[in-house]
C-alpha cells in the first residue's frame, strides 16, 4: 500500500462543476501540499497545509490530520483547471512523499 | 527574481552512456532537492544537497549521485545509463533544509534509447 494515496486517479467533468480530489496518507507529517502539474510537466504549488483549511481564488484544500486526509476542492470548474493534482507529504525535513495524482479533465 | 531554471530542458541518451543534468535554485536558496517522475513509479525523491553537502537520499542505486557548488546550483549525474531511466527530472529549491515549502523547476526530460 503507497503511503499517500489519492482518488479518484481520473476525473472528468463538465465546465462549472464542483470538483473534489481526495487524498488519505499513512505516516507521520510535517505538512501536505497539493500541485499542480501542466502537460509539459512544469509544477506549480497551490497549497501547502498543516492544519485547518486555506482558500485561493476558486481552489480550496482541507486537512483532517486526526483522520490523515485532505481534500483538494476547486469551484466553478473551468477548462484550464485541467492538468494532473498531485498530493505529496512532508515525511520529516525535506523529503516529499507523493500520490498517484489526479488526472482532471474538464470539458467546455 | 527568477525561479528554478534546468538544462537541458530534453535530452537524448543512449543505454550505456552517462548523464549530467543542471538545477539553478532560487537566488538566496540554498537547497536543492532532486526528483525522478516516471508513468510507473510517478514522482520518488532522489536526494537533497544544502550547503554542498548530501542531507537526505532516496532509495535509488548508487549510479544516480549528485553535487551542489557554493553557488548553491546542482548537478545530478546518472552513470551507465539504463531504459528505465527515461524519466522526467524535476529539481525544487528551498530557503534552506528541512523548509517545508519547496520550488520546482520546469524538469529536464531524459529519454534512454
Amino acid at each position: 500500500k503507497n503511503e499517500v494515496e489519492q482518488s479518484p486517479q481520473n476525473l472528468t467533468a463538465q465546465e462549472g462543476e464542483f470538483i473534489t480530489i481526495n487524498c488519505s496518507y499513512s505516516v507521520g507529517i510535517s505538512a501536505l501540499h497539493w500541485l499542480q502539474q501542466h502537460p509539459g510537466g512544469g509544477i506549480v504549488s497551490l497549497f501547502m497545509l498543516s492544519s485547518g483549511k486555506k482558500k485561493h481564488g476558486r481552489l480550496i484544500a482541507t486537512i483532517n490530520i486526526q483522520e490523515k486526509h485532505s481534500s483538494l476542492h476547486i469551484t466553478a470548474s473551468h477548462p484550464r483547471d485541467s492538468a494532473v493534482y498531485i498530493c505529496a507529504v512532508n515525511q520529516g525535513a525535506q523529503k516529499l512523499v507523493f500520490g498517484q495524482g489526479t488526472r482532471l479533465t474538464i470539458n467546455p | 527574481k527568477a525561479g528554478v531554471t534546468q538544462t537541458p530542458r530534453y535530452l537524448i541518451k543512449t543505454r550505456g552512456q552517462q548523464v549530467t543534468l543542471s538545477c539553478s535554485p532560487i537566488s538566496g536558496h540554498r537547497s536543492v532537492s532532486w526528483y525522478q517522475q516516471t508513468p510507473g513509479q510517478g514522482l520518488q525523491f532522489l536526494f537533497e544537497y544544502f550547503s554542498e553537502t548530501q542531507r537526505n537520499k532516496g532509495n535509488f542505486p548508487g549510479r544516480f549521485s549528485g553535487r551542489q557548488f557554493s553557488n548553491s546550483r546542482s548537478e545530478m549525474n546518472v552513470s551507465t545509463l539504463e531504459l528505465g531511466d527515461s524519466a522526467l527530472y524535476l529539481c525544487a529549491s528551498s530557503s534552506t533544509s528541512g523548509a517545508l515549502e519547496q520550488y520546482f523547476g520546469p524538469g529536464t526530460r531524459l529519454t534512454v534509447t
